[in-house]
């Protein structure tokens, strides 16, 4: 198992531009996690999967954001009309019911 | 709502010393699970250690121990004979059920071991 992927590492976009972002898990996961890091701070929570099921999304995350994953493997995170406010590090963790979450190496986002 | 508080922005130590981040947080729940993870320069997230609510022993992991005191709402993290990999931002989270195990963070501490 390689862990966790996430493409792409870097994305620069323009100020209303829509934005994908895409997490691989671990396989056996059925958990899956995204968070959003800004610089030098602790991550914040945005939402969670269970298998394919959306079960939770943080009341940071606008309705300019939307997250999916189909048949409970891989997740998509989309940003629509991106501000300059949402420039900052998207992280995706999964893991297997509650044990530990493992990270993937996070998709940096800057918006000019 | 769960809080988690580190309150060392930063700390430095030399290379083969011993070190003690400190953290703290808030609940009302008895059953949750707590963690230290690391993040060294422009990598990924790690974890480095995993505490049980429920486990009165303390986690240890090789040069990393943890000190849990349930009843403070403390959780500390000790680093033996530091090396300089071990230079990186160590982030305390929480997690429970009840919120369906989303990592509840802490501000994190830089930490820099030098030569």
């Amino acid at each position: 198992d390689t862990g966790v992927s996430q493409n792409p590492r870097h994305k620069i976009t323009k100020r209303g531009q829509n934005v994908t972002f895409r997490c691989d898990p671990i396989s056996e996961h059925n958990r899956l996690y995204w968070y959003r890091q800004t610089l030098g701070q602790g991550p914040e929570f945005l939402t969670y999967f269970q298998n394919e099921a959306q079960l939770e999304k943080s009341r940071l995350l606008s309705d300019r954001f939307s997250a999916e994953r189909p048949k409970g493997s891989f997740s998509t995170l989309e940003i629509q009309r991106t501000e300059q406010g949402d420039s900052a590090m998207y992280l995706c963790a999964s893991s297997f019911e509650n044990y530990e979450q493992y990270f993937g190496p996070g998709t940096r986002l800057t918006v000019t | 709502a769960q809080t988690v508080t580190q309150s060392q922005p930063e700390m430095s130590v030399q290379e083969a010393e011993t070190v003690t981040l400190s953290c703290t947080y808030d609940t009302s729940e008895n059953n949750y699970y707590l963690f230290w993870y690391k993040q060294p320069p422009s990598r990924q997230m790690i974890l480095v250690i995993r505490q049980e609510a429920y486990k009165q022993q303390n986690a240890t992991e090789n040069r990393f121990s943890v000190n849990f005191q349930k009843a403070a709402k403390s959780f500390s993290l000790k680093i033996s004979d530091s090396q300089l990999g071990d230079t990186a931002m160590y982030f305390c989270a929480f997690s429970d059920m009840d919120s369906n195990y989303q990592l509840i963070w802490g501000a994190g501490t830089k930490l820099i071991i030098k030569p």
